[in-house]
């Protein structure tokens, strides 16, 4: 159990609809990254925060919004959902508390699935 | 210049035989390379990782070679066992930021 926790496990909804996936990191983290992983596109980097602050941004679509709220847990928005949306979709932490600051610690995902 | 490589995508070992993974990387600003282990269904997994001051480093049967000149760096399994079917990512990053993973590699490993 890496520590970090994602909800929901599983997401069915269809075609431009609106979800909303959460994450809580570790106690001590700072740092949240958002990763969608697909199977022809491995893992993608969408988007950082640290802090409540976005720190980067990877390929993350207009559709899709993120932040991180004072308790430091974090949600990502999908909206006008479509097809190709369908991935796993994960959090990641990592703060100054870990033995190496660089390392990112996986939440277990949040499958989505839109048809 | 971000990407990393990682070959090869697939891999049969037999038990106890060693399993060996190669990735290539082009940016010289990376300081940190990882390797994640992901059983089906999970979120990958902290395997082991290592910085660029160091050639090798070992954890049970896992070990990172680091190559810099050459900008590689491979995970071997040693004694390979079932249990280690897995897809493994290599990646790397500088600072704290995001992850680059490589395309991933389907081990599996014969009883």
């Amino acid at each position: 159990d890496s520590g970090v926790t994602q909800t929901p496990k599983h997401l069915i909804t269809a075609t431009g609809q609106r979800v909303t996936l959460r994450c809580s990191p570790r106690s001590g983290d700072l740092s949240v990254y958002w990763y969608q992983q697909s199977l022809d596109q491995g893992l993608q980097f969408l988007i950082q925060y640290y802090n409540g602050e976005e720190r980067a941004k990877g390929n993350i679509l207009e559709r899709f919004s993120a932040q991180q709220f004072p308790d430091l847990h974090s949600e990502l928005n999908l909206s006008s959902l479509e097809l190709g949306d369908s991935a796993l979709y994960f959090c990641a932490s990592s703060g100054p508390l870990a033995g190496d600051y660089n390392e990112q610690f996986f939440g277990p995902g949040t499958r989505l699935t839109v048809l | 210049q971000q990407q990393v490589k990682q070959s090869p995508q697939s891999l049969i070992v037999q038990k106890g035989g060693i399993s060996i993974i190669n990735c290539a990387y082009e940016n010289t600003a990376f300081d940190y390379f990882p390797w994640y282990q992901q059983f089906p269904g999970k979120g990958p997994a902290l395997l082991i990782a290592i910085r660029p001051d160091v050639s090798e480093k070992k954890e049970g049967r896992f070990t990172i070679s680091f190559n810099k000149s050459a900008k590689q760096f491979s995970l071997h399994i040693m004694d390979s066992q079932p249990g280690d079917s897995a897809t493994y990512f290599c990646a790397a990053n500088w600072g704290a930021q995001k992850l680059v993973f490589g395309q991933g590699t389907r081990l599996t490993i014969n009883p």
